[in-house]
């Protein structure tokens, strides 16, 4: 299964791009990458996703290496809104079903 | 509107008790997940679905039962044999599990206290 490994916390300035990194190293060649984000209390909610082109969407865009061993979100305007957990997932294959393992993702602060 | 309702937000429940949380997608997804998440840690997952009368269990799924008759609705119960049930309850659905290429819709949660 891939794993990611992310940083615990990031700070980042009001208007300012947030860049969140994801490591992804074991990833295999069918593997998406996710990003989803949860903001204090609630459910996670779905950013953005891809497989080795780099993807953009009004929310952010997804940076993908050429190795796709590792990828980097974009938020390029970062408002307080944004301040939330970031979570980096690759999804895998379990017992025959295809999960989306949860790790600790990262937390964002922006600052005003 | 398209979605998925969890319910109750808030649930309280004594010691030795069993209590069922509701899950319930209008989304027309054939899989349904159930995760548990802890303050200050991830999602964990406890049991999921990918098609109507079936179902697996997760990482944690000690303590827990689902059942799945029908395709919107995929309830969760934590029994009395689960140890330390209070938590944060998290119900997410998506399309048919061969489709790699899909995103997972989730719930509002669910938090459940035991005094």
């Amino acid at each position: 299964d891939a794993k990611t490994t992310q940083p615990p916390s990031m700070d980042c300035a009001e208007g300012r791009a947030a860049n969140l990194p994801c490591n992804h190293s074991t990833i295999s060649g069918n593997e998406y990458v996710y990003w989803y984000r949860q903001i204090h209390s609630q459910g996670p909610q779905y950013i953005i996703h891809g497989l080795k082109n780099n993807e953009t969407n009004e929310m952010a865009s997804l940076i993908i290496t050429e190795d796709r061993k590792s990828s980097t979100l974009i938020l390029p305007h970062a408002t307080l809104r944004d301040t939330a957990v970031y979570y980096c997932i690759v999804r895998v294959d379990w017992a025959g079903s295809y999960q989306l393992t949860f790790g600790k993702g990262t937390k964002l602060s922006v600052i005003p | 509107d398209g979605g998925i309702t969890q319910s109750p937000k808030y649930l309280f429940r004594k010691e030795g008790q069993n209590v069922t949380l509701s899950c319930e997608q209008n989304l027309n997804h054939d899989a349904m997940y159930w995760y548990r998440q802890d303050p200050g840690q991830g999602l964990r997952l406890i049991y999921y679905s990918q098609i109507v009368n079936d179902f697996q269990k997760g990482d944690i799924a000690e303590g827990y039962s689902v059942s799945r008759e029908k395709k919107e609705s995929f309830p969760l119960t934590v029994t009395s044999a689960q140890k330390n049930p209070t938590a944060f309850y998290l119900c997410a659905s998506s399309t048919r599990k061969t489709v790699l290429n899909t995103e997972a819709f989730f719930g509002q949660g669910t938090r459940l206290t035991v005094v």
